[in-house]
């Protein structure tokens, strides 16, 4: 199974609700990423964790939040967002060791938009 | 800082030619380079990397990318371009961030075939 698995597909949600995206792996991979990706634009990565803790946080603004319960597992809850928020949210994996060099399996992503 | 560079937004190749996608790095130390592929409304998918050894590295759907260490260029190609191979292209670096390991995406090139 190479695949990772994102939830939902669209989401609209208004500037003062509070929702969830998950994303789910099972290939074993240790690292899972979320990235911002704009219309024709390059993705931005937004965090990282490595074995199941926060290992970067590209100064994101705290209404986005991650969480992940396990090595399976990655959300991203948001609150109070603003329409500049919406975006492409794509989420990724990899293995992970050290001195080594993988590539990152992404998901198809979950399309925002923020009303 | 690491980076790598896409200078065409778009190239147009007619189906059944060959085709090249280009991309120049900036690095310290050894370059880990990456291309990914992007269709519509979906997430990136991985196409081939370069960690070391042979400058000509083989990909998926028949893409492989030269490593010219004194051009600083790791360009995508193909001997023989199809319409389905009409998407998004990206190519990606490895970066150090404060102990952890990174991807940093180019600009992306759109890649047009014409039937």
């Amino acid at each position: 199974d190479t695949e990772v698995t994102q939830t939902p597909k669209h989401l609209v949600m208004g500037m003062t609700n509070k929702k969830s995206l998950k994303c789910e792996q099972h290939m074993g991979h240790r690292a899972m990423y979320w990235y911002k990706q704009k219309a024709k634009k390059p993705p931005e990565l937004m965090f990282v964790y490595s074995y199941e803790k926060l290992s970067i946080n590209e100064s994101v603004p705290s209404r986005f939040s991650p969480e992940c319960p396990n090595s399976s597992l990655l959300n991203l809850h948001l609150h109070a967002l603003q329409p500049e928020d919406s975006a492409l949210y794509l989420c990724a994996s990899s293995q992970e060791r050290r001195e080594q060099v993988y590539e990152q399996y992404f998901g198809p992503g979950t399309r925002l938009t923020v009303t | 800082a690491q980076s790598v560079a896409q200078p065409e937004d778009q190239v147009n190749v007619a189906e059944g030619n060959p085709l090249t996608v280009k991309c120049t790095y900036s690095v310290s130390g050894n370059p880990y380079l990456f291309w990914y592929v992007q269709y519509p409304n979906r997430g990136l998918q991985f196409l081939l990397k370069y960690i070391t050894g042979d400058n000509l590295v083989k990909g998926s759907y028949g893409f492989e990318a030269e490593f010219n260490k004194s051009q600083t260029s790791f360009h995508l190609k193909k001997p023989s371009a199809l319409v389905s191979d009409s998407a998004l292209y990206f190519c990606a670096v490895r970066v150090a961030s404060g102990g952890y390991q990174k991807v940093t995406f180019g600009t992306g090139t759109k890649l047009q075939v014409i039937p």
